[in-house]
């Protein structure tokens, strides 16, 4: 059984925080490592899609990297804001394709 | 671009009843649709991939007879839950994959539908 798994599960900061969360994947039949963004009554939005060991990705002030040898990846968001809340997702995907998901991270952040 | 709809966003539904749940991609062609199951506190699991035109493949565990999976065009997967019962009350999202995109499973969800049995 393939475990993915995320943490915290949920983080409240203060606006104009940083804060950055984990995902942890198993380390053999890699083939990519997605990050989602979800929130509440919308549909999970695509962040990143990662797939070399070393990969770093930026997107405005959400960034990721990805370490594969030892199964992890990191999400960073720089100076935290109130439309950053939501529940970041990653998912494994396996060379067979399929999408393996963790619990998520749910992030709050205050005003 | 990339959107996907999915209807009914909630429904209550008694014991014994079927429901139907729509999964469509507006902007796009999606030869592969996927159906997930999400409990309370817990991750998004798989429960099938649907191609257009052919037979959905289920996961490990999941009842075809009782899941079932139309997927007649390339913009429309539908799955219903047939003789509901209070168990498989749960949050059900669909997600489609662009025919064009590239090599990675990148996947397009939908907003999701909760079902409640009573």
């Amino acid at each position: 059984i393939l475990n993915v798994e995320q943490s915290p599960q949920s983080l409240h900061v203060q606006e104009g925080d940083s804060t950055n969360f984990t995902c942890s994947f198993p380390s053999s039949n890699f083939y990519a490592l997605h990050w989602y963004r979800w929130e509440t009554a919308k549909s999970p939005e695509a962040l990143f899609v990662m797939t070399l060991n070393g990969d770093e990705k930026k997107k405005g002030r959400i960034s990721a990297t990805l370490n594969t040898k030892e199964g992890y990846s990191y999400l960073y968001i720089k100076g935290s804001q109130p439309e950053d809340s939501a529940t970041y997702l990653c998912a494994f995907e396996n060379q067979g394709g399929k999408l393996i998901f963790g619990q998520g991270t749910e992030l709050s952040v205050k005003p | 671009g990339a959107v996907v709809s999915q209807h009914p966003s909630w429904v209550i539904c008694k014991s014994g009843t079927s429901v139907k749940i729509e999964c469509r991609s507006l902007d796009f062609q999606a030869t592969t649709m996927f159906w997930y199951r999400q409990f309370p506190k817990q991750s998004l699991m798989l429960m099938a991939t649907s191609n257009e035109g052919s037979k959905a493949t289920y996961e490990q565990g999941v009842e075809k007879d009782k899941f079932l999976i139309n997927h007649a065009s390339l913009t429309l997967s539908t799955l219903t839950v047939t003789s509901a019962h209070p168990e498989d009350s749960s949050f059900y999202i669909c997600s489609a994959r662009d025919r064009a995109s590239g090599t990675y499973n990148e996947q397009f969800f939908g907003p999701g539908t909760r079902l409640t049995v009573l």
